[in-house]
């Protein structure tokens, strides 16, 4: 079945650092969209991308979608320490309606 | 925060004992999930309902299963709970299909321990 991975799992950064997390399917994905889960919290949508090389950018972090929709990237820049919690990818694959969601990366930002 | 709510939020449980988590909303979405969270496993899809008694299985449905009478309801029954049954229920909602680009919003998660 599709399966989706994201590196790191963990990422420890200095408050200002840049931090990326990447996100590869084993399938090609219709659509890519990131969450964030604040430690003891929920996930909570970030955004969506649905076109192939397709780039946005919310303030401080910018994402990405490769071009053969397989893979998708985070990037921080200049962490603070609002940003500490993990982030997932989520991603459909195939024929399915079923929204799979990548393992996740923990990112603690030391001040 | 969507209107949704999962219930109970904490409960502990002995092994072999029925459960059910129930998930209500009341933003009348046609798509609702049920997640399971675990420690290096991220978020891992049990069931889902793409409308009332419309249900398909995740990828980890063994030992789970739902029921969606109305709308606003969306249940996940554990049979006979098992310990490796211990772990974070995340119910999940969204007004359309995961293809149409749709955001699910996330209810606060129901703690379950089996013993």
């Amino acid at each position: 079945g599709q399966q989706v991975m994201q590196i790191p799992q963990y990422q420890h950064v200095q408050e200002g650092e840049d931090f990326t997390t990447y996100c590869n399917s084993s399938t090609t994905l219709s659509n890519i969209q990131w969450y964030k889960q604040r430690p003891g919290g929920h996930p909570v949508f970030l955004i969506q991308l649905v076109k192939s090389g397709e780039v946005k950018k919310q303030k401080r972090l910018t994402f990405q979608f490769g071009e053969a929709k397989k893979n998708s990237s985070l990037h921080i820049t200049a962490t603070q320490t609002t940003d500490v919690g993990t982030y997932f990818c989520a991603g459909i694959g195939g024929a399915t309606n079923k929204l799979i969601f990548g393992t996740g990366t923990l990112l603690a930002v030391q001040p | 925060d969507a209107g949704i709510t999962q219930s109970p939020r904490h409960k502990v449980t002995e092994t072999g004992t029925p459960v059910t988590l129930r998930c209500h909303q009341t933003e009348n979405h046609r798509y609702m999930y049920w997640y399971r969270q675990d420690p290096g496993h991220g978020l891992r899809l049990i069931h889902y309902s793409y409308g009332v008694k419309d249900t398909d299985k995740g990828e980890v449905s063994d030992g789970y299963s739902v029921s969606r009478s109305k709308t606003e309801d969306f249940l996940l029954t554990l049979e006979s709970a098992t310990s490796s049954q211990t772990s974070v229920y995340f119910c999940a909602i969204g007004d359309r299909g995961p293809r149409s680009g749709n955001t699910i919003y996330f209810g606060e998660g129901s703690w379950l321990t089996v013993v």
